[in-house]
Parts: C-alpha cells; sequence; structure tokens
C-alpha cells in the first residue's frame, strides 16, 4: 500500500515535499517512483528511486526540475521542489514499480499540488 | 510531444473488441519488452493492466490483451464492457544515455 501526503497549495517561489510512504512489501527492495498529471492532460514519468541504495533515474524532462528521494528508516519516498512555479500545479502519484522500473505495479492516491500567487 | 503516439479517442459497443495501438521508434518499443498498459477513470489514480507487452498481473481480466509488432505495440480489449470506458496510456522503457520511461499522450475510449 500506498499512502501519499495531503493537498498542497503554494505561492510561485516557495518550496515543496510531498510524500509517500508505503506498507506491506520490502521498500527497500523496489524502485517507486513519481508520475505528474497536469489539469486534463496526460500521465509523465518524472523518475524512479531504489531505496536499498538511493539509486535514482530521473526523465530528461524533469532532471534538474525536482529532486527524489527516500527514507528507508520510516519507508517513504519524496518529492521535492526547492522554487515552485504555476506551471508545477498537478496531481502527483507516486507508484511502486514491478521488476525493474519499466512498468508501475501500484498507485498511491495522488496528491494535489496547486501553485497560485 | 509524447514519444510515443496513441489514437485521441476509440470507440467500440458492449460487447465488441477494440485495440489501442502505441507507436514508438526504434530506441524504445522496437527494441525493448517493456511495454506497459494502464487504464484510468476519471478522478482516479491508473492502474496497470499489461506489463512486458503482453502479460496480465495476478487478478486482471483475461479479456485485456497485448502485443507488439515492430514499433508498435497494442492493447486489445475483447467483450467490451459499459466498466472498460477510460483513458489508457501505453508506456515504454528508453534505452538512451539516461535511461527511462515514457507515456504516450494516452486514448480516450468510449463504449457506445
Amino acid at each position: 500500500q500506498l499512502v501519499q501526503s495531503g493537498a498542497e497549495v503554494k505561492k510561485p517561489g516557495e518550496s515543496l515535499k510531498i510524500s509517500c510512504k508505503g506498507s506491506g512489501y520490502s521498500f527497500t527492495n523496489y524502485w517507486i517512483g513519481w508520475v505528474r498529471q497536469m489539469p486534463g492532460k496526460g500521465l509523465e514519468w518524472m523518475g524512479v528511486i531504489y531505496p536499498g541504495d538511493s539509486d535514482t533515474r530521473y526523465s530528461p524532462s524533469f532532471q534538474g526540475q525536482v529532486t527524489i528521494s527516500a527514507d528507508k528508516s520510516i519507508s517513504t519516498a519524496y518529492l521535492q521542489w526547492s522554487s515552485l512555479k504555476a506551471s508545477d500545479t498537478a496531481m502527483y502519484y507516486c507508484a511502486l514499480c514491478g521488476s525493474g522500473y519499466s512498468y508501475f505495479d501500484y498507485w498511491g492516491q495522488g496528491t494535489l499540488v496547486t501553485v497560485s500567487p | 510531444q509524447s514519444a510515443l503516439t496513441q489514437p485521441a479517442s476509440v470507440s467500440g459497443s458492449p460487447g465488441q473488441s477494440i485495440t489501442i495501438s502505441c507507436t514508438g521508434t526504434s530506441s524504445d518499443v522496437g527494441t525493448y519488452n517493456y511495454v506497459s498498459w494502464y487504464r484510468q477513470h476519471p478522478g482516479k489514480a491508473p492502474k496497470l493492466m499489461i506489463y512486458d507487452v503482453s502479460n496480465r498481473p495476478s487478478g486482471s481480466s483475461n479479456r485485456f490483451s497485448g502485443s507488439k509488432s515492430g514499433n508498435t505495440a497494442s492493447l486489445t480489449i475483447s467483450g467490451l464492457q459499459a466498466e472498460d470506458e477510460a483513458d489508457y496510456y501505453c508506456s515504454s522503457y528508453i534505452g538512451s544515455s539516461t535511461p527511462h520511461v515514457v507515456f504516450g499522450g494516452g486514448t480516450k475510449l468510449t463504449v457506445l
């Protein structure tokens, strides 16, 4: 099971860190990732992390724009922004990968991030 | 612009079969058997329907099947039901200098 943190309303330029807590499986042994869905738009693969050794893969579209991290002591993955933009307004899903990181087996409920002046 | 190309919409009547295509390149779909398909109902999180081109997750309906030919993957839904009306997304692994995964633009399935 993946449980995500609650909805956030932020202003442009602010920082943000949202979370995704895993339970019911060995958190360190599976890749876990993040997917963005802007309002009325499709899914976008952002990146994944392997909590066992913090190995991380990013989509070129999101490299340098966000930071994915994990704290294996509390089975929680994070998605972080240092300076939000209005265009970051979206639903963000965390999801657990199956074998490797080529597909997402289980999904969290989503975290809605709204960035508005 | 999505790296994988899907039709914007498809439709079918209950009981019929439909196929959704997903066209990539030799850098993704054409080389790797890491194509997945997801279904998303409005306001809900996506659900995995097919992985590794043609494998169904345990507990998934056998009305869903996947295949691949060259740079194009396909999802076929047989015996259409009202509950199948949703958005469908394909995804593929991309083997590049920065390996990652990309989604298609999505296809809206309407059950008439």
